[in-house]
């Protein structure tokens, strides 16, 4: 079964600092990979995702994640933080080649935003 | 972008009741919707899949007489937690398939058993 780790819980960053969340996983096969935002109040909301190709995935407002295989990492990063990007953020993993396969998540990572 | 609708958004129930949560896929259809289970400061945790017209897929260690899932139509899932306790007091979120790769996310259920 597949396992992913969030490394840290709470991070707090002022506006126009860079972001860097860290997601590893465990599984042994081809996966697909999937960043989630939850902003305050509201469900939870697609960031980017990646299934194969490029490893270095661009989603929406700016976020980007590279996939290294060989670490089995997906760290998600922006290089200027906004306010607006105060949230909590999930990483996910499913197994690759599985129509409508389960969604593994993180623990999530809260993110503060000071402006 | 697709919207998954719930309800309630929140209820509180006495022990021994039963509850039922309903997941609408407000504009599109979904063969596969999803229910997840979320405890404070935790993950998101896979409770059971449910198919349009067939029976659930129950993850390992969640008691299918004790969360009963309907899906119903492509449009609706239904959870109903039987015989409530207040160990099920947690939030409930549902997913909708769209084609084979995306999920989208309903807004969640806080559910409260006293």
């Amino acid at each position: 079964a597949q396992s992913v780790s969030q490394h840290n819980h709470h991070v707090i960053l002022s506006e126009a600092a860079s972001l860097e969340l860290g997601c590893n996983y465990s599984y042994g096969g081809t996966v697909n990979l999937f960043w989630y935002v939850q902003y305050p109040g509201q469900h939870l909301q697609l960031l980017l995702k990646y299934f194969s190709g490029d490893p270095l995935v661009k989603g929406i407002r700016g976020f980007e994640a590279e996939f290294i295989k060989s670490k089995f990492s997906f760290n998600l990063r922006k290089p200027s933080v906004q306010w607006s990007d105060t949230a909590e953020y999930f990483c996910a993993v499913r197994a690759g080649g599985t129509s409508y396969g389960k969604l593994t998540f993180g623990q999530g990572t809260i993110l503060t935003v000071h402006p | 972008g697709a919207v998954v609708s719930q309800h309630p958004s929140r209820v509180i129930c006495k022990s021994g009741t039963s509850v039922k949560i309903e997941c609408r896929s407000l504009d599109f259809q979904a063969t596969t919707m999803f229910w997840y289970r979320q405890f404070p400061k935790q993950s998101l945790m896979l409770m059971a899949t449910s198919n349009e017209g067939s029976k659930a897929t129950y993850e390992q260690g969640v008691e299918k007489d004790k969360f009963l899932i309907n899906h119903a139509s492509l449009t609706l899932s239904t959870l109903t937690v039987t015989s409530a306790h207040p160990e099920d007091s947690s939030f409930y979120i549902c997913s909708a398939a769209l084609g084979v790769d995306t999920q989208y996310f309903g807004p969640g259920t806080r559910l409260t058993v006293l």
